[in-house]
């Protein structure tokens, strides 16, 4: 079974900081996708960034970028010049490539900018 | 294009009662998703609806059930519902292909069982 571990329950930044998010997963499957999804205060969730895991390339998407490590099975996502919006939960989640929407999820990092 | 919605937002519901929810997904996305996401068990999956099939099931119990119309609707009813039923019940929808798709959640049905 796949599973997801995101080890930092909370942290913080300084507005216009760079922090990164840490996550590592399990599984014995060759071909998946990786999602960091955003989760505001109250409001919905929004996809941050996606990286296929047969892409050597590690995913950009603006001031959001990951630190993908196939073998080490790790994923991190990096937040530049953090803002106050970008106060919210981060889940980093897991998805086989084959037909399957069983998407695994980690146990979220809140994050906070600080003014 | 419209996003995700889910009705109703907040739901009050009693034990033993049964409760359904609805998700309509974006237009032309036939891939439904369901999401149960509790504080202590984080975010689980539920089913996957597409095309008006069952492709994916997650480990919960009977009592939960879904169904997708063929306009991509779709319901998920919860029967004989207990206290640990309470939980924010996430919709999400795609195209289909996973190799392309993005999936979209909705804003989510708050389900209080007292």
């Amino acid at each position: 079974a796949q599973t997801v571990t995101q080890s930092q329950p909370e942290m913080s930044v300084q507005e216009a900081e760079t922090v990164t998010l840490s996550c590592t997963y399990d599984t014995s499957e060759n071909n998946y996708y990786l999602f960091w999804y955003k989760q505001p205060p109250s409001r919905q969730m929004i996809l941050v960034i996606r990286q296929e895991a047969y892409k050597q390339q590690n995913a950009t998407e603006n001031r959001f970028s990951v630190n993908f490590q196939k073998a080490a099975k790790s994923f991190s996502l990096k937040i530049s010049d953090s803002q106050l919006g970008d106060t919210a939960m981060y889940f980093c989640a897991f998805m086989r490539s084959s037909n399957n929407n069983d998407m695994r999820f980690g146990a979220g990092t809140r994050l906070t900018v600080k003014p | 294009k419209a996003g995700v919605t889910q009705t109703p937002r907040y739901l009050i519901k009693t034990r033993g009662q049964q409760v359904t929810l609805s998700c309509s997904p974006i237009s032309g996305h036939r891939s439904v998703s369901w999401y149960q996401q509790t504080p202590g068990q984080g975010l689980q999956f539920l089913f996957e609806y597409f095309s008006e099939t069952q492709r994916n099931k997650g480990n919960f119990p009977g009592r939960f059930s879904g169904r997708q119309f063929s306009n991509s609707r779709s319901e998920m009813n919860v029967s004989t519902l207990e206290l640990g039923d309470s939980a924010l019940y996430l919709c999400a929808s795609r195209g289909g292909d996973p190799s392309t798709d993005t999936q979209y959640f909705g804003p989510g049905t708050r389900l209080t069982v007292l």
